[in-house]
């Protein structure tokens, strides 16, 4: 089993639309968690950081449940300029290792 | 502000020639990672360096690879002698540590075609 593992998608949705993904992690001791957006052919970057209590910013809502080992990331009224892989990223502790997932394709329509 | 810079962006070379990687880093950043991308395996990191020594080499696939840092603002990542499948993209990515996973601040990459 993949340490992180995220559903590849593609998920295709129109303008407007609200999309959400998920990511599962193996490992319980995993202590802090990310999301990461990769434009076509771009480097990955920070989306937002995902907080136990969850968190909030704009269009983006990232929640974790540790009993379940799964974090997601809903995106509401979807842009255009969603169009991106999402890429979900766990850290074990102990290091700064990040493990990343294979990241889950989003494609917004107009 | 200037992000991490890598160079070349793009390298197509022959099975068994040696390949250099070139990283900078972010000003007044004290940590860097060298992650390999593929389609098939997603981002893998290679090393990771802090204050320019390294720390965890254990994703460095083998003897072939080579990484280092002699000082803050520079890395080279070698592969002698390369072959066919270590064509993928090679990321630098740079933070500033504070005890706590910082946020990584990746270069464009390097695209890597070995022939």
């Amino acid at each position: 089993r993949k340490e992180v593992e995220q559903d590849p998608g593609p998920f295709n949705v129109p303008e407007g639309a609200t999309v959400a993904f998920n990511c599962t992690y193996s490992n319980s001791a995993s202590q802090s968690f990310f999301w990461y957006r990769q434009d076509c052919r771009k480097e990955p970057k920070l989306l937002m950081s995902v907080y136990s209590s969850g968190n909030e910013d704009g269009r983006f809502t990232a929640q974790l449940n540790r009993a379940s080992q799964y974090i997601s990331l809903l995106i509401r009224d979807s842009k255009l300029s969603d169009s991106a892989t999402y890429l979900c990223v766990v850290n074990i502790g102990g290091n700064r290792k990040l493990i990343w997932g294979l990241g889950t394709s989003l494609a917004v329509n107009p | 502000d200037a992000g991490v810079i890598q160079s070349p962006r793009h390298e197509v070379t022959e099975m068994g020639q040696e390949v250099t990687l070139r990283c900078k880093p972010i000003s007044g950043h004290n940590s860097l990672f060298w992650y390999r991308q593929t389609m098939m395996r997603g981002l893998e990191l290679l090393i990771y360096f802090n204050n320019n020594v390294p720390i965890d080499d254990s994703g460095m696939p083998e003897d072939r690879f080579s990484a280092k840092m002699p000082n803050a603002s520079f890395s080279t990542l070698k592969i002698q002698p390369s072959e066919p499948r270590d064509s993928a993209v090679y990321f630098c990515a740079s933070s500033l540590s504070r005890g706590l996973v910082e946020t990584q601040y990746f270069g464009p990459g390097t695209r890597l075609l070995v022939l």
